[in-house]
């Protein structure tokens, strides 16, 4: 069964430093999200990318972030300079279209800012 | 803005019962969609079920049913017949008008952790 794919699965960086998380969404997939949730929190909304750029973003998608799809299989979630409150789970979704209604989603990648 | 509210943080439910997780929900669109996930220890999020709000019917998955009253902007989730891998945080979720070009963004409810007994 075809599955998204996150790596890393858990990424320790000091403060200030910049963070690559990468996906690769199901391969018929047109939309991609990234969506994070701090320990015991809610899922958060941070993005949305279709046809190569992005369509949405939260309040949380500061300058700090940004997504990129380099090729024609990853989808990447850049933050340039980590914050203690960036440590959180990360989950990136992808959808085939907008009308089924469901979001799949990778088993995330957690980031922990020391 | 989309809201989504789930009202009880924990419930218990006895193996082979139902229970019912319940979620209310804010929006001003007149097309949504509402959505459930649940989320087990290792983390992941797994689809379970879907409803339109155009739809008129009560969505169903496997053992999942997802009660819709539209007038009370309800989508409460009702999962029968429980099994101890059941027990998981489950979140509601909504999802803005599918008219507007994609599904932009996802809204989630702050959860319901389901623990089963045996």
């Amino acid at each position: 069964e075809p599955e998204v794919t996150q790596t890393p699965s858990h990424q320790v960086t000091q403060m200030g430093q910049e963070v690559i998380l990468r996906c690769v969404p199901i391969s018929n997939h047109l939309y991609f999200y990234w969506y994070r949730q701090i320990l015991g929190q809610k899922v958060e909304f941070l993005v949305s990318f279709y046809n190569n750029e992005i369509s949405e973003k939260s309040e949380i998608f500061d300058d700090q972030f940004s997504v990129e799809r380099p090729d024609g299989s990853n989808f990447t979630l850049k933050i340039r300079s980590t914050k203690l409150e960036d440590s959180a789970m990360y989950f990136c979704a992808s959808s085939e279209n907008r009308d089924t209604g469901e979001l799949f989603f990778g088993e995330g990648s957690r980031l922990t800012v020391l | 803005a989309q809201k989504i509210t789930q009202t009880q943080p924990g419930m218990f439910v006895q193996e082979k019962e139902a229970v019912t997780l319940d979620c209310t929900y804010d929006t001003s669109d007149q097309s949504y969609g509402l959505f459930w996930y649940k989320q087990p220890s290792s983390g992941e999020m797994i689809f379970l079920i879907y409803q339109g709000s155009y739809d008129e019917q009560n969505a169903t998955e496997g053992r999942y049913s997802l009660n819709f009253q539209k007038a009370r902007k309800s989508a409460n989730l009702v999962i029968s017949a429980s099994q101890l891998g059941d027990s998981a945080m489950y979140f509601c979720a909504m999802s803005p008008d599918m008219n507007s070009g994609g599904y932009q963004k996802v809204t989630f409810g702050t959860g319901t952790k389901l623990q089963v007994i045996p």
